[in-house]
């Protein structure tokens, strides 16, 4: 059972144009989010988090948001650039005793020059 | 800045041999972890260490077997390879705060299983 799900495994935007990256939880316990690049042949690297009491959150070219009622949250990247093609997955967690994160499947961005 | 070092960024084994994955992080982190990355299935937990000596399994743990008797090390030991551990071994660390904790990966060892 999923409980972190990225519908989306691919998307293609051109280089200065929004990239818009979704995920949809169903564990209403979930209470930190986070999100990770991966470039091929490396590990993840951390990008951006969020917490349950938040609804936004900003960092630089980056924005996290967070629909609570519909267990939703996105990734928008403004504006994006080449070096932004990567794969993206999100993370979840809401067991703060063992720190444990549940990841999506991620999202393959390709962002055209 | 935080490191997260792997043994060995390519490995071919084997059916049937015993593997050892070694894992070392540099930042006095309390939690460490190992996942696999597979095409479509995204990171899945394997085993992660919530203290020197301390395992617990995650979600995909048959056919594999944890170690860390030092705080900056975490081993994942695949006791019989067979094909179908042939995956991307990511491990990562985190400091073990309360809260958001967020997880530091090392950049994986691709093992073949032959």
């Amino acid at each position: 059972d999923q409980q972190v799900k990225q519908n989306s495994p691919s998307l293609s935007v051109q280089e200065g144009r929004i990239s818009i990256l979704n995920c949809d939880y169903t564990n209403s316990m979930f209470d930190y989010f986070l999100w990770y690049k991966k470039y091929p042949a490396e590990g993840p690297t951390f990008l951006i988090s969020i917490s349950s009491i938040k609804d936004k959150n900003e960092d630089g070219r980056f924005t996290v948001f967070l629909n609570k009622s519909a267990k939703h949250l996105s990734l928008h990247i403004v504006p994006s650039q080449p070096g932004d093609s990567a794969v993206y997955f999100c993370a979840a967690s809401g067991d703060s005793g063992t720190y444990k994160y549940i990841f999506g499947t991620g999202t393959r961005l390709k962002v055209l020059a | 800045d935080v490191k997260v070092t792997q043994s060995s960024r390519y490995l071919v084994k084997r059916t049937g041999e015993k593997v050892f994955l070694e894992c070392v992080q540099d930042m006095d982190h309390e939690n460490m972890f190992w996942y696999r990355q597979d095409p479509g299935l995204g990171l899945r937990l394997i085993y992660f260490s919530y203290d020197v000596k301390m395992k617990e399994k995650g979600d995909i743990p048959e056919g594999y077997s944890v170690s860390r008797e030092k705080k900056e090390r975490f081993s994942l030991i695949l006791e019989s390879a067979s094909t179908n551990q042939t995956s991307m071994y990511l491990c990562a660390s985190s400091l073990g705060q309360g809260g958001l904790d967020t997880q530091y990966f090392g950049p994986g060892t691709r093992l073949t299983v032959l």
